[in-house]
């Protein structure tokens, strides 16, 4: 079973307007949350971070939101630039218990910002 | 330092043939991961390094798959009798696992297509 989900596979936005991706978890273990964005033919690059502690980390354009209680989280990016277009992954990790420090990767949602 | 970099970038090979894949992780970094992104989803876990020490493997495919960090310096993945089933992205990532965060650093990745 998933225990990271991204339910959209893809999103279009507007360029200056605010794009919003969402990522749910469904381990209550997760205590450290991370968004990858990737290129094609590229590694994942990392972009911003959350700990379980938080319910908010910005970064310039990027924000993330953490709703543990409804295992949620958000990236939101503002104002959204051409350059954004790329496939957003999120990911989680386990602190306790087997396999500490992997990261669990969900299936990614395409962003694509229209000039 | 330039970052995570992956040796080769891209295989093709015959069915039954076994491959080897370098990752030079970030210098500083103590951990070294190995992850497997098929197409349409995100980067499945397969085994990690602390320093020269293999924590964890059994997330590793099948006894066909093999990694080593000798010096705990570089890595290899190491595919034997490959199937057409292995065909994917074989990513490398570098980073520190710490209590407060867990942000890893992936190469380029490696391409394999097994024909």
């Amino acid at each position: 079973d998933q225990q990271v989900k991204q339910n959209s596979p893809s999103l279009s936005v507007q360029e200056g307007r605010i794009s919003i991706l969402n990522c749910d978890y469904t381990n209550s273990m997760f205590d450290y949350f991370l968004w990858y964005k990737k290129y094609p033919a590229e590694g994942p690059t990392f972009l911003i971070s959350i700990s379980s502690i938080k319910d908010k980390n910005e970064d310039g354009r990027f924000t993330v939101f953490l709703n543990k209680s409804a295992k949620h989280l958000s990236l939101h990016i503002v104002p959204s630039q051409p350059g954004d277009s790329a496939v957003y992954f999120c990911a989680a990790r386990r602190r306790y218990g087997g396999s500490q420090g992997n990261l669990i990767f969900g299936k990614g949602t395409k962003l694509s910002v229209k000039p | 330092d330039t970052g995570v970099s992956q040796d080769p970038r891209h295989k093709i090979t015959k069915r039954g043939q076994n491959v080897t894949f370098r990752c030079d992780p970030i210098s500083e970094h103590n951990r070294l991961y190995w992850y497997r992104q098929t197409l349409g989803q995100g980067p499945e876990f397969l085994t990690y390094f602390q320093n020269e020490a293999q924590l964890e493997k059994s997330r590793l495919l099948s006894d066909r798959f093999s990694a080593e960090r000798p010096k705990g310096s570089f890595s290899t993945l190491e595919i034997q009798r490959t199937e057409q089933g292995d065909s994917a992205m074989y990513l490398c990532a570098s980073g520190f696992d710490t209590f407060m965060g867990n942000e890893q650093f992936f190469g380029p990745g490696t391409r394999l297509t097994v024909l």
